[in-house]
């Protein structure tokens, strides 16, 4: 079965300082990947999505992902994060039927 | 344009009370999807839809309905409702094809039964 581990449960990043958020998916087809950022109380926003090619991907808000299919992982990175930047942070991959499989979040605190 | 609009935004319900969430899009696509949001757990699929009249079950379908009688329209319905179905309800639509995987998600319904 499709899964999606995000090992972090919670990060804290110093404001201007370089962020990277762990995604390892499983999945028996070339995967659909996908980053979601969550603000509270609000719903989901596409980060950026990889499904096939150049396998660095540039995504809104100056975020980047590097999908290595070798270690089935699709780590989201930033080189300097910004306060507006917490949030909850959600990878997920597409299945059949263009359904997507979440991983359970990675919530981001910005320390000043 | 609105994209997904979902109603309501917050519900207090009693056990064994029944409801229906809506979901709205405008934007014409094909397939629709709700999904429930608890602490731990990201999101999951109750229900989806990948037409007018016709809809599947997701990974946690059980006390969960739904009916997509028209294409713009998506209805969760709950029958008797439980405690363990305290949830942030999102629904989500996206266009038919891979050549566009993008999702539009609605802001959320959250649910609270006591």
């Amino acid at each position: 079965a499709q899964s999606v581990t995000q090992p972090d449960i919670h990060i804290t990043v110093s404001e201007g300082a370089s962020l990277e958020l762990r995604c390892n998916y499983s999945y028996g087809a070339t995967p659909y990947l996908f980053w979601y950022v969550q603000s509270p109380g609000q719903g989901l926003q596409l980060l950026l999505k990889y499904f096939s090619g150049d396998t660095l991907v540039q995504g809104i808000k100056g975020f980047e992902a590097e999908f290595k299919r070798s270690q089935s992982s699709f780590n989201l990175r930033k080189p300097s994060v910004h306060w507006s930047d917490a949030a909850e942070y959600f990878c997920a991959v597409g299945t059949g039927f263009q359904k997507l499989v979440f991983g359970t979040g990675t919530r981001l605190l910005v320390s000043p | 344009n609105a994209g997904v609009t979902q109603t309501p935004k917050f519900r207090v319900l009693k056990t064994g009370q029944s409801m229906t969430l809506l979901c709205a899009q405008d934007m014409n696509h094909e397939y629709m999807y709700w999904y429930r949001q608890d602490p731990g757990m990201g999101l999951r699929l109750i229900h989806y839809s990948v037409g007018e009249g016709t809809t599947a079950k997701g990974e946690v379908p059980d006390g969960y309905n739904v009916s997509r009688l028209k294409k713009q329209n998506f209805l969760l319905g709950l029958e008797s409702a439980a405690p363990s179905q305290t949830s942030v309800y999102f629904c989500a639509s996206r266009p038919r094809g891979n050549s566009n995987y993008g999702y539009t998600f609605g802001s959320g319904t959250r649910l609270t039964v006591v």
